[in-house]
C-alpha cells in the first residue's frame, strides 16, 4: 500500500484557489488516487478520485502529473465552509480493504 | 440510494464495561464493510474489514471484535473497555475504490 505524504496544515481566503499537494513516491500501476474531506464530528466524504492527468467535478479537480509520484487537489474559490480536513489515499483493490487515512490537511478558510 | 446507518453518536462508558456499536447498510448487498477509529487529533486507523457475512478481517490487535451477522449489518464490541479504546468510530462501506462513511459514534471511556 503506497504511502502518502500531506502538509499538516494550510490557510486561505474566501475566494481563493486552493490547492493542496499529496506525495505518493512508491505507487504502484494499479493504484487510483482518492481525496476525502472530512468535517469535525463526521465521516469522511468523498471529493475526487483519479489515476492519471486531470480530473474534474462539480466541487473540485484532481491533477496527477506522468509519473504519478504525486497529486494535487485543486478546490476554486474556496469558501468557509469548505474548511476541513482534507486526506489523500492511494490503493488499487476494490474496496480498499487494507486502507489507513493518514493525518490529513488541514485547510483553514478566512474571510 | 445507499445509506449507512450508525448508533448511537455519542456514547459515555465506564472503564471494564462492554461495548456494542452497530452499523447497517440499505440500499446495496453484500457490500464490504469497514470499522474505523479516530483517536483526538489524529487520522482514521483501520480496525476491522468484511468481505461478507462472517468474514472477518482484523488490521489491528486490540481490545476490539466486530461480528457481521447478516449481510448488511457490521457489529463493533469489546467485552471490557479501555480507557484507549476513546475516540471516534466511523462504519463505511465500499464500492469500487469508494469509501461511503456513516456519521460516527463518539466514545469516551472514563
Amino acid at each position: 500500500l503506497a504511502k502518502t505524504t500531506q502538509p499538516i496544515s494550510m490557510d486561505s481566503y474566501e475566494g481563493q484557489e486552493v490547492n493542496i499537494t499529496c506525495s505518493h513516491n512508491n505507487i504502484a500501476t494499479n493504484d487510483y488516487i482518492t481525496w476525502y474531506q472530512q468535517f469535525p464530528s463526521q465521516g469522511p466524504r468523498f471529493i475526487i478520485q483519479g489515476y492519471k492527468t486531470k480530473v474534474t467535478n462539480e466541487v473540485a479537480s484532481l491533477f496527477i502529473p506522468a509519473d504519478r509520484k504525486s497529486s494535487t487537489l485543486s478546490l476554486p474559490r474556496v469558501s468557509l465552509s469548505d474548511t476541513a480536513v482534507y486526506y489523500c489515499l492511494v490503493g488499487d483493490r476494490e474496496g480498499y480493504s487494507t486502507l489507513t487515512f493518514g493525518k490529513g490537511t488541514m485547510l483553514l478558510v478566512s474571510p | 440510494s445507499q445509506t449507512i446507518h450508525q448508533w448511537p453518536a455519542t456514547l459515555v462508558q465506564p472503564v471494564g464495561s462492554p461495548l456494542s456499536l452497530e452499523c447497517t447498510v440499505e440500499g446495496t448487498s453484500n457490500p464490504n464493510l469497514y470499522w474505523y477509529r479516530q483517536a483526538a487529533g489524529r487520522g482514521l486507523q483501520l480496525l476491522f474489514y468484511s468481505v461478507g457475512i462472517g468474514q472477518i478481517s482484523s488490521e489491528v490487535p486490540q481490545n476490539l471484535s466486530a461480528s457481521r451477522p447478516q449481510d448488511r449489518q457490521f457489529i463493533l464490541s469489546s467485552k471490557k473497555l479501555l480507557l484507549s479504546d476513546s475516540g471516534f468510530y466511523l462504519c463505511a462501506w465500499s464500492e469500487g475504490r469508494k469509501l461511503f462513511f456513516g456519521s460516527g459514534t463518539q466514545l469516551s471511556v472514563l
